[in-house]
């Protein structure tokens, strides 16, 4: 099994609403990533996670809370998201952080924030 | 801070033509390199990468590029394209470092059409 699974696939929510996206990977991988894709633009670095601990937090606001339960498993918990918070989040996981490595990335979910 | 630089935005090719796409990166010490492909309504996956040897490196797909350190460069080339290489191409660099470890920053991609 190579691959990440991220569900849902498609998500819309209220700025009052909270909600979580979750992220799963059986590759025995130990390093977990969250990204974020405006349309037409690049993915660009949320959180990374090694080892079930937060490594990386790109100074993303708190609304959005990373979760890492075990080595298989990551959530983003959203709460009090705005308009401009939708995008698509795709998730990746990679053998190790040692930054050199292939990154496997899930199809994302898309997120409208109404 | 690393940064990369993608020259060409959208590039359209006629299949069979050859295929040049241009990354330059920003960090004065060492890096690791990445090219993404993005298949439409696909994930993202890797291409090829560099990180140590031979500076010419080859991938999936009929896909090779080339690092020049003196340039700061690392870029993407294809002899003959085809139409199922129509796709969003991110190059990507991670600096080696304590805490950029893991930090993989892309470029603004280039979405490349080719003709049948």
């Amino acid at each position: 099994d190579t691959e990440v699974t991220q569900t849902p696939k498609h998500l819309v929510m209220g700025m009052t609403n909270k909600k979580s996206l979750k992220c799963e990977q059986h590759m025995g991988h130990r390093a977990m990533y969250w990204y974020k894709q405006k349309a037409k633009k690049p993915p660009e670095l949320m959180f990374v996670y090694s080892y079930e601990k937060l490594s990386i937090n790109e100074s993303v606001p708190s609304r959005f809370s990373p979760e890492c339960p075990n080595s298989s498993l990551l959530n983003l918990h959203l709460h009090a998201l705005q308009p401009e918070d939708s995008a698509l989040y795709l998730c990746a996981s990679s053998q190790e952080r040692l930054g050199n490595e292939k990154l496997f990335f899930g199809s994302g979910t898309q997120l409208s924030v109404l | 801070a690393q940064s990369v630089s993608q020259h060409n935005h959208h590039v359209i090719l006629s299949e069979a033509a050859s295929l040049e796409l241009g990354c330059n990166y920003s960090y004065g010490g060492t890096v690791n390199l990445f090219w993404y492909v993005q298949y439409p309504g696909q994930h993202l996956q890797l291409l090829l990468k560099y990180f140590s040897g031979d500076p010419l490196v080859k991938g999936i797909k009929g896909f090779e590029a080339e690092f020049i350190k003196s340039k700061f460069s690392f870029n993407l080339r294809k002899p003959s394209v085809q139409w199922s290489d129509t796709a969003e191409y991110f190059c990507a660099v991670n600096a080696v470092g304590s805490s950029n470890t893991g930090k993989l920053i892309f470029g603004q991609g280039t979405t490349l059409q080719v003709k049948p």
